[in-house]
């Protein structure tokens, strides 16, 4: 019964591959994110969907696309994966009509070889 | 531009002591600021959460206090136990961008038995 649950946990792959990792939370929130952890810890903002709707598009590259088929699921796809891709992605989701305290997902963490 | 900043970095104490993070950020406009754990290899867990009006948060051990107009917060930590060790980060919830949490850089803390 995760609140926040990601597929895959580890993800390795080649330069040039495409691939997706899913994320789902069970806890009845409307907004869900995505961040990336890179390789010094530091936490950013990717993306984040409010009731589907996409309402942050912080400065990621188009190789990526958020998808939120409905308010409990937010997947994300990276096309042609480069090396720099590599970082441990979290999914995260809150209720935007409460205190905002946010609730993260194990992560999934990504080699590009 | 929010600017999160913590320090120290890392923190080594033996068991027993009481301890005190730090946290500071640039832009007083927030609606609330949280910490969070993170343990290897693992999501974030939610500690504290204070909203911008409220100048404290408790929660067993853990004491989180804010002080919007300086732009500091501190988490202080009781009778530090090894399982304490962890990576804490704390994150402030701007106002003019409400959706998004801005991290820190965490600070590492290691608790010796």
């Amino acid at each position: 019964d995760t609140a926040v649950s990601q597929t895959p946990k580890y993800l390795v792959t080649q330069m040039g591959n495409d691939k997706s990792i899913k994320c789902e939370q069970n806890l009845g929130h409307d907004t869900m994110y995505w961040y990336k952890q890179d390789s010094k810890k530091f936490l950013k903002i990717m993306f984040s969907y409010n009731n589907k709707e996409l309402i942050i598009n912080e400065t990621v590259p188009n190789r990526f696309s958020p998808k939120s088929p409905d308010k409990a699921h937010l997947n994300l796809h990276i096309n042609s994966l480069e090396l720099g891709d590599s970082a441990v992605y979290f999914c995260a989701s809150t209720y935007t009509g409460g205190a905002g305290k946010l609730f993260f997902g194990s992560g999934t963490q990504l080699s590009v070889l | 531009k929010q600017e999160v900043t913590q320090i120290p970095a890392a923190l080594s104490v033996p068991e027993g002591e009481n301890l005190v993070l730090n946290c500071s950020f640039t832009d007083s406009a927030i609606y609330n600021l949280q910490w969070f754990r993170q343990d290897p290899g693992k999501g974030l867990t939610s500690l504290l959460l204070i909203q911008s009006s409220q100048r404290e948060q408790t929660s067993g051990r853990l004491n989180a206090s804010l002080d919007k107009s300086s732009g500091r917060s501190t988490l202080y930590i009781a009778a530090s136990q090894p399982g304490d060790s962890a990576t804490y980060l704390c994150a402030v919830r701007p106002i003019d961008s409400s959706y998004k949490l801005i991290f820190g850089s965490g600070t590492r803390l290691l608790v010796r038995p």
